[in-house]
């Protein structure tokens, strides 16, 4: 029973446009929210999260958007940097819980 | 600052083997997490150190899986008599603490094969 979706397996973009990566999650007791960008053959690095209080956050070029009634939430990139190719993990925890739930990832290429 | 470290990097056993993987925290960091992923998988949690509580060991997959947290910092991870199902990234991570759910901080992780 897989909690937290990401049902693109991969994304290609190019360089200077906007990225868009999508999740769903089928648990509504989340209610927090955090992007990982993962390198090859590195650990996941901590993007930008989201309080469910919340549909918004911004950072940089970064912002992730939270739509709770559709359980729904998305990543954007922008502009895109050849930089930014990397896998990108959704997750979502419960409270204080500190156990994340993850996607599988969404593998994003950023072409020049 | 140093990040999180693990070792080692790769570990190629045969099946049957034991093998201990190890995790060396941010320091100052409380909490410690190890998860593993599978080809093609999200990640996975196993276990959760917090300080002197005792551990959450609900992820573990099985009860050849255990892992210790010794003196609150370096943790080992050990699987015993390894299958090929077990062939994945084992990744540890570390935290700060609970409150303002702070962001994990995650090491390269160690590619276990199961041959």
């Amino acid at each position: 029973d897989q909690q937290v979706k990401q049902n693109s397996p991969s994304l290609s973009v190019q360089e200077g446009r906007i990225s868009i990566l999508n999740c769903d999650y089928t648990n509504s007791m989340f209610d927090y929210f955090l992007w990982y960008k993962k390198y090859p053959a590195e650990g996941p690095t901590f993007l930008i999260s989201i309080s469910s209080i919340k549909d918004k956050n911004e950072d940089g070029r970064f912002t992730v958007f939270l739509n709770k009634s559709a359980k729904h939430l998305s990543l954007h990139i922008v502009p895109s940097q050849p930089g930014d190719s990397a896998v990108y993990f959704c997750a979502a925890s419960r409270g204080s819980n500190y156990k994340l739930t993850f996607g599988k990832g969404t593998l994003l290429t950023v072409n020049p | 600052g140093a990040g999180v470290s693990q070792s080692p990097s790769n570990k190629v056993t045969e099946k049957g083997k034991d093998v201990e993987l190890r995790c060396d925290p941010i320091s100052g960091h409380t909490a410690l997490y190890w998860y593993r992923q599978s080809l093609g998988q999200g990640l996975e949690f196993l276990i959760y150190f917090q300080g002197n509580s005792a551990p959450d060991k609900s992820g573990l997959p099985s009860d050849r899986f255990s892992a210790e947290r010794t003196g609150g910092s370096v943790s080992t991870l050990t699987i015993q008599r390894t299958q090929q199902e077990d062939s994945a990234v084992y990744l540890c991570a570390s935290s700060l603490a609970l409150q303002n759910n702070s962001p994990l901080h995650f090491g390269n992780g160690t590619r276990l094969t199961v041959t």
